[in-house]
C-alpha cells in the first residue's frame, strides 16, 4: 500500500503559540488529504478534507480560523493550529487518497500537547 | 446521515478465544466498508475491506462480510493472540463520491491474555 508520513510525531508547545504539522504522501500524489482528530479513548472526528490546489472543507464546528490547512501540492498538506489552548491537545492524525486508490491512507499521527 | 455503531468495549479475551465484534451501519447508498486496527502509541491501520455485498473481506486471520439485509460488518476471528490486542475502528465511506471521508464507529478496544 502507499505510505503517509507525519511529521513532528510528538510536539509540546506553551498555550498561545502556533504549531504546523505536515503530512506527506511518499509515493504517490494525493490529490484529496483529510484531517482527523483524536481524543483519548474515542474515535476519530473528521476535522477537514483538503483537495491540492483549492481552499479546504471544514466540518461544522471546526473553526478554520484556529486550524489553518494548506494543501499547496500534491504530495504535502499542512495543518496549523494557530494560538494553541490546552483544549487543543489531541491526537492528529491525516490520511490521503487519489484517484487510482478505492482506500484511505492513514499517517502515524501527531500527539500536541500543549502546556 | 451515515453512520457507523459498533459494540461497546473493552473485549477482554484468553489466549486462543474467539472474538466477535458487532458493527452495524447506516446509510443511504452503497458503502465500502472497512475495518482498521490501532495498536498502541500507533495509525490507524487497514485491516479488511469490503466494497459490495455479500463481500467478504478477510486479513492475518481476521474476517468480515458485508451484510446488507442486516446492515452489518461484523469483525471475527477463530483464535486471539496476545498481539491482537489494540483498538478495532468499523467505518464506511462512499467510494463512488471521490474524496470523501471516512466515517468512523467509536473503536472497541481488545486486550488478549495468555
Amino acid at each position: 500500500g502507499a505510505v503517509v508520513s507525519q511529521h513532528p510525531s510528538r510536539v509540546i508547545c506553551k498555550s498561545g503559540t502556533s504549531v504546523k504539522i505536515e503530512c506527506r504522501s511518499l509515493d504517490f500524489q494525493a490529490t484529496t488529504m483529510f484531517w482527523y482528530r483524536q481524543f483519548p479513548k474515542q474515535s476519530l472526528m473528521l476535522m477537514a478534507t483538503s483537495n491540492e490546489g483549492s481552499k479546504a472543507t471544514y466540518e461544522q464546528g471546526v473553526e478554520k480560523d484556529k486550524f489553518l490547512i494548506n494543501h499547496a501540492s500534491l504530495t504535502l498538506s499542512t495543518l496549523t493550529v494557530t494560538s494553541a489552548h490546552p483544549e487543543d491537545s489531541s491526537f492528529y492524525i491525516c490520511s490521503a487518497t487519489s484517484g487510482r486508490y478505492n482506500e484511505q491512507f492513514f499517517g502515524p499521527g501527531t500527539r500536541l500537547t500543549v502546556l | 446521515g451515515d453512520s457507523v455503531t459498533q459494540m461497546e468495549g473493552p473485549v477482554t479475551l484468553s489466549e486462543e478465544a474467539f472474538l466477535t465484534i458487532n458493527c452495524t451501519y447506516t446509510a443511504t447508498g452503497y458503502p465500502s466498508l472497512f475495518w482498521y486496527v490501532q495498536y498502541p502509541g500507533e495509525g490507524l491501520q487497514l485491516l479488511l475491506k469490503a466494497t459490495k455485498a455479500d463481500d467478504k473481506g478477510s486479513n492475518k486471520g481476521f474476517e468480515a462480510t458485508y451484510r446488507k439485509e442486516t446492515t452489518s460488518f461484523h469483525l471475527e476471528k477463530g483464535s486471539v493472540q496476545v498481539s491482537d490486542s489494540a483498538v478495532y475502528f468499523c467505518a464506511l465511506s462512499d467510494l463512488a463520491q471521490a474524496g470523501t471521508a471516512l466515517i468512523f464507529g467509536k473503536g472497541t478496544t481488545l486486550s488478549v491474555s495468555s
